[in-house]
């Protein structure tokens, strides 16, 4: 159980052009997502975290007009990378978080991650 | 401020023991995870600490202490597959995670 898939796994675009990435829980009810960046060889950071229905929280220095984020249901988030440049070739992760009950570990689940190339 | 310390990079030979250390700062403590990384994948869960003691999962086991703000990660048996970033990263009372910077491990024959 909690399986969080990502799609694309791989995109290349032009820059100007604009990429949607979906987020899904296949198994679980995501109240939360999060979303991650990670640059070659350093460690994750948190873009944004987002609950089904309201808007995302962004992190300081996250343009959130240029990443928009949307967590229309409880299992599905969508990040969309609008004007691309090449400095936003990244890998993109996205994980959700379940809050079943008492005793909750508060796991986030990650999705396998979507490899951005803008040319 | 929050931070999370670990070191960058070890390295370990096939069949033995290593100890990954982890310090951390966090406003409030609801819980310290580590995450396996192998390059180019997604992290994955490996172990979850929020009472004091040591918690043993396989050949994994990971220990906390409150009271000293750390945290270890103990691999046994090493084997080649185990080369990848170990994430260690604390839970604040917001429950979001502050991730480390990751500890690269080495296995070598």
């Amino acid at each position: 159980g909690a399986v969080v898939s990502q799609h694309p796994s791989r995109v290349i675009c032009k820059s100007g052009t604009s990429v949607k990435i979906e987020c899904r829980s296949l198994d679980f009810q995501a109240t939360t997502m999060f979303w991650y960046r990670q640059f070659p060889k350093q460690s994750l950071m948190l873009m944004a975290t987002s609950n089904e229905g309201s808007k995302a929280t962004y992190e300081q220095g996250v343009e959130k007009d240029k990443f928009l984020i949307n967590h229309a249901s409880l299992t599905l988030s969508t990040l969309t990378v609008t004007s691309a440049h090449p400095e936003d070739s990244s890998f993109y992760i996205c994980s959700a978080r379940a809050l079943r009950g008492t005793g909750d570990s508060y796991e986030q689940y990650f999705g396998p991650g979507t490899r951005l190339t803008v040319t | 401020g929050q931070n999370i310390d670990q070191p960058t990079e070890m390295t370990a030979t096939e069949g033995a023991i290593v100890q990954i250390n982890c310090t951390y700062q966090t406003s409030g403590f609801n819980g310290l995870f580590w995450y396996q990384q192998h390059a180019g994948e997604a992290p994955t869960f490996l172990s979850y600490n929020v009472l004091d003691g040591l918690e043993e999962k396989g050949r994994f086991s990971s220990f906390l202490s409150r009271s000293k703000g750390y945290s270890y990660l103990l691999l046994k048996e090493l084997q080649m597959k185990d080369s990848a970033s170990y994430l260690c990263a604390g839970m604040d009372s917001n429950y979001q995670l502050i991730w480390g910077a990751g500890t690269k491990l080495i296995i070598k024959p």
